[in-house]
C-alpha cells in the first residue's frame, strides 16, 4: 500500500521561478517527514527535512512546509536554478527512522 | 560523497543464480536500511537493521535476506534470481532512531540475464 503519494510525476519551471512539490501521506505513525534529491546513476541525497510538531521548515533556497490535519507537505523551492533539474522524493520516517519514500516526481528547470 | 559505500556498483548475472551485495555505513551509524528501486518505480523498503539486529521488514521477497555484522556492515543476499529482481538497491545508514536523516550509498545496479 502506497503510504506515500508524490501525484505529480514531472514539473517543469522556468530559471528564477518557484519549483513547489507537493506530497500526500496516509500513515498517521510518521512523525518525521524528509525530502530527497535524486541524479541519474546516484544514490539520493538528504534535501531537507521536518518534523511533525512543526509547520514550516527553511534551509537557504528550500522551504517545506507540512499540514498534519490533511496530510500533506509541500517543498517550494525558490529561485530555482539549472543544478535543481533532479528526481525529487518525499518520505515519512517512523519512529525507528524506516523511510517510506513517494514515487517521486522529475523536475526540470529551463533557461 | 555520502559517507555509505556499496560494493559491486554493477552486478550482472544469470537467472537461477546468487549474489551478495555489500554496504559499509557511514562512521558512528548503527541503523544500515535497504531499498530496491526498479525501473519507473520509486525506493521500495526492503529491510532495516539497528545495530545488528533486524528491526523492520518491507516488501522484501523470501528469497532475498540480509544481516548486519558486528562491524555493522551489511549484506543483502538474492537468491535463485529472476529477470524481475533487476533493479538499482540502495543502502543507506543512520545513526538510528527518531528524527534522524538516512545517507544513502551511489547504489548497485543489479542486471539478471
Amino acid at each position: 500500500d502506497q503510504q506515500v503519494k508524490q501525484n505529480s510525476p514531472s514539473l517543469s519551471v522556468q530559471e528564477g521561478r518557484i519549483s513547489i512539490l507537493n506530497c500526500d501521506y496516509t500513515n498517521s505513525m510518521f512523525d518525521y517527514f524528509l525530502w530527497y534529491k535524486k541524479y541519474p546513476a546516484e544514490g539520493p541525497t538528504f534535501l531537507i527535512s521536518i518534523s511533525s510538531i512543526k509547520d514550516k521548515n527553511e534551509d537557504g533556497r528550500f522551504t517545506v512546509f507540512l499540514n498534519k490535519s490533511a496530510k500533506h507537505l509541500s517543498l517550494h523551492i525558490v529561485p530555482s536554478q539549472p543544478g535543481d533539474s533532479a528526481v525529487y522524493f518525499c518520505a515519512g520516517s517512523d519512529s525507528w527512522g524506516k523511510l517510506q519514500f513517494g514515487a517521486g516526481t522529475q523536475v526540470v528547470v529551463t533557461p | 560523497d555520502s559517507g555509505v559505500t556499496q560494493t559491486p556498483k554493477h552486478l550482472i548475472t544469470a537467472t537461477g543464480q546468487r549474489v551478495t551485495l555489500r554496504c559499509s555505513p557511514r562512521s558512528g551509524d548503527l541503523s544500515v536500511y535497504w531499498y530496491q528501486q526498479s525501473l519507473d518505480q520509486g525506493l521500495q523498503f526492503l529491510i532495516h537493521y539497528y545495530n545488528g539486529e533486524e528491526r523492520a521488514k518491507g516488501n522484501i521477497l523470501e528469497r532475498f535476506s540480509a544481516q548486519q555484522f558486528p562491524d555493522l556492515h551489511s549484506e543483502l543476499n538474492l537468491s535463485s534470481l529472476e529477470l524481475g529482481d533487476s533493479a538499482l538497491y540502495f543502502c543507506a545508514s543512520s545513526v538510528g532512531g527518531q528524527n534522524t536523516e538516512a545517507f544513502f550509498g551511489q547504489g548497485t545496479r543489479l542486471t539478471v540475464v
